[in-house]
């Protein structure tokens, strides 16, 4: 099953940009990757799934067109622009593997974006 | 507007069962499947499982940390998803969300419920 790294802190100004970064495994570049905010002390808020060819459905109720995605190779990226004092959570991505009993949804360590 | 609330939560001994509810609102409940997920304290997102509606068999799956302790249920007639968990353990100590799945993407979460193994 795919490994996904994330890097454990991310920190802009605001109404700056930042780009959070999800890595795959070697061997899985064409897999897809959701893409999940969690406010503090709140559930995670779906935003939207990415594979290379760029977004894959549609974004996640409510999530504002600041918010984009890229896939590149083993990377899942996720940009925000004109970063809000809101935007300041804990961005997790997962990644669903494997069907039938072998299923499982793997997930990075999450990157805590600071506001600045 | 799809809602979903987590309930049942608490704090429990190494060993004792405890048994989570997630009632839904705002959709059609028996049409989806269910997953259940955990979050540790200070730690990142663990699947746990998920339910498939009666249409797919309402069969379930499950991670391999809880397989065989925990099991998922549903009452379509009360829109509500069950987790039970049997031989709890201290690192089952967590947040557990449900979610509900439409073509494997997990669009809405509820607000979660803690749930403390400790003695």
């Amino acid at each position: 099953q795919p490994v996904l790294t994330q890097p454990p802190s991310a920190s802009a100004s605001l109404g700056a940009s930042v780009t959070l970064t999800c890595t795959l495994s070697s061997g899985y570049s064409n897999y897809k990757v959701d893409w999940y905010q969690q406010r503090p002390g709140k559930g995670p808020r779906f935003v939207m799934r990415v594979g290379t060819g760029g977004i894959v459905g549609s974004k996640g109720d409510g999530i504002p067109d600041r918010f984009s995605v890229l896939g590149s190779g083993l990377n899942r990226y996720l940009t925000i622009k004109n970063i809000q004092e809101e935007d300041e959570s804990d961005y997790h991505c997962g990644a669903d593997h494997g069907s039938g009993s072998n299923f499982v949804v793997v997930f990075g360590g999450g990157t805590k974006l600071t506001v600045l | 507007e799809v809602q979903l609330v987590e309930s049942g939560g608490g704090l429990v001994q190494p060993g004792r069962s405890l048994r989570l509810s997630c009632t839904a609102s705002g959709f059609t409940f028996g049409d989806y499947a269910m997953s259940w997920f955990r979050q540790a304290p200070g730690k990142g997102l663990e699947w746990v499982g998920f339910i498939r509606s009666k249409a797919y068999g309402g069969t379930t799956e499950y991670a391999a940390s809880v397989k065989g302790r925990f099991t998922i249920s549903r009452d379509d007639s009360k829109s509500i998803a069950y987790l039970q968990m049997n031989s709890l353990k201290t690192e089952d100590t967590a947040v557990y969300y449900c979610t509900r799945m439409v073509g494997g993407v997990y669009g809405h979460w509820g607000q979660g419920t803690l749930v403390t193994v400790s003695s």
